[in-house]
């Protein structure tokens, strides 16, 4: 397709198990984003690929999340034995240079409601 | 705690009317975006200002950056039920690539 797609749309889980989160970014752009969108929170920085470089984990919020970017495209974000402060929308934007001020395309999201 | 201060949180205006959404920080940015988000939806960029005291327009939406680069502005004209949806600015780092984001103003102009 032409614009970023996540997977799944949304994700109902309970309490401890765990979770992935797919995201197929625009092709040819070399710069990966995740993002968490909480109620009233606005946009929470988590992690970010660009080409082969080391990611940049920075945001992620505790070690029972982790990401991977397998070829320079496609990228899992992983939630391990998840919790109910984990529910959110978690957003994935692609750009085509990491630059300072690159335009970054989001996909729709996926919605978690953790239970 | 937002880097980043969004005001006000909602706004509800007739269509029509004119609205201002605020974005302040005590931060420095090389630049500032703002975007639109509609419900099940990821955001959509608007607009990048990039030069303190910058003016752009799109349409009926006028965009301000501050002269220190610290806050921006948008105004929107003559609203329409169109215009309804999440407005987020997001302020570009001076080092990196990362950006910050405001809360946002979830604006609903009714018909």
């Amino acid at each position: 397709g032409a614009g970023v797609s996540q997977s799944p749309s949304n994700k109902v889980t309970e309490k401890g198990k765990d979770v992935e989160l797919r995201c197929d970014p625009i092709s040819g752009h070399t710069a990966l984003y995740w993002y968490r969108q909480s109620l009233g929170q606005g946009l929470e920085f988590l992690i970010y690929f660009q080409g082969n470089s080391a990611p940049d984990k920075s945001g992620l919020p505790s070690d029972r999340f982790s990401a991977e970017r397998t070829g320079g495209s496609v990228s899992t974000l992983t939630i391990q034995r998840t919790q109910q402060e984990d529910s959110a929308v978690y957003l994935c934007a692609s750009s085509q240079v990491a630059l300072a001020g690159g335009i970054q395309y989001f996909g729709a999201g996926t919605r978690l409601s953790v239970l | 705690t937002q880097l980043l201060e969004q005001s006000p949180q909602f706004l509800s205006i007739q269509e029509g009317e004119n609205l201002t959404v605020y974005c302040n920080s005590s931060s420095v940015f090389s630049s500032l975006q703002w975007y639109r988000q509609e419900p099940g939806e990821g955001p959509v960029l608007l607009v990048t200002v990039v030069t303190g005291g910058e003016v752009k327009k799109l349409k009926r939406l006028t965009f301000q950056f501050g002269d220190a680069r610290k806050d921006s502005s948008l105004h929107i004209t003559a609203a329409q039920p169109g215009d309804t949806g999440l407005y987020l600015c997001a302020g570009v780092s001076l080092n990196d690539y990362k950006l910050s984001f405001g809360a946002g103003t979830t604006v609903t102009v009714r018909a």
